[in-house]
């Protein structure tokens, strides 16, 4: 559903740093989720913060948690044209994850 | 270990007809699930199993059936297609009753024309 919202689209050149955000709604939420997916594939988890935290960083990838606004960001650092995908958010609801629209994002050579 | 597998990858129906959609996964997983997307709608979620012989409905059920008689496998049957339900379904499992670290399949894209 669209309780977590996206935004569409994100065009990025080669070497720069990409952010990616996300709003949720359910502040119960345990964890928080990113994911990519690539042409014709299924979703790959990325990462994942769990709900007490502020800040995860793994490798080129680094997560912002803002709980009281309800707000979570993707930061990938040194963008490459094998990140162009999908990304979607997605927050935990117990026994479902519910997942943003996805925010296809573009690297530019 | 093949992970989730999903079968057919894809299905051309014509409206009213029935057709199962089958999903595997050899990781002992107890929780599996059904996502459709839609573009621009993220995956919403169909219907869910906690484990075998126990199924739950998510948020988009209507129009499908699920059971879960094995650990491995979670069928997803469409009982009278229609159009509405073009669309591309994953499945997907994880080791507990959690969301954490639900492993996708490749997907199987729907037509029903």
């Amino acid at each position: 559903g669209e309780d977590v919202e996206q935004s569409l689209f994100l065009s990025v050149r080669e070497g720069d740093s990409s952010v990616i955000n996300c709003t949720y709604t359910d502040s119960s939420s345990t964890y928080l989720y990113w994911y990519k997916q690539e042409p014709g594939a299924g979703l790959q988890l990325l990462t994942y913060i769990f709900s007490n935290m502020d800040m995860k960083q793994d490798q080129r990838l680094t997560v912002l948690l803002n709980k009281k606004d309800k707000h979570l960001s993707l930061r990938i650092a040194d963008t490459q044209t094998g990140d162009s995908a999908i990304y979607f958010c997605a927050e935990d609801a117990g026994n479902m994850l519910t997942f943003g629209g996805g925010t296809r994002l573009m690297v530019k050579p | 270990n093949a992970g989730v597998t999903q079968t057919p990858k894809f299905q051309v129906l014509k409206t009213g007809q029935s057709m199962t959609l089958q999903c595997a996964q050899d990781m002992n997983h107890e929780y599996m699930s059904w996502y459709r997307q839609d573009p621009g709608m993220g995956l919403r979620l169909i219907h869910y199993s906690v484990g075998a012989g126990i199924t739950d409905q998510g948020e988009v059920p209507n129009g499908y059936n699920v059971s879960r008689s094995t650990t491995e496998d979670f069928p997803l049957r469409l009982l009278s297609a229609a159009p509405s339900q073009t669309s591309v379904y994953f499945c997907a499992s994880s080791y507990s009753q959690g969301t954490y670290e639900q492993y996708f399949g490749p997907g199987t894209r729907l037509t029903v024309t």
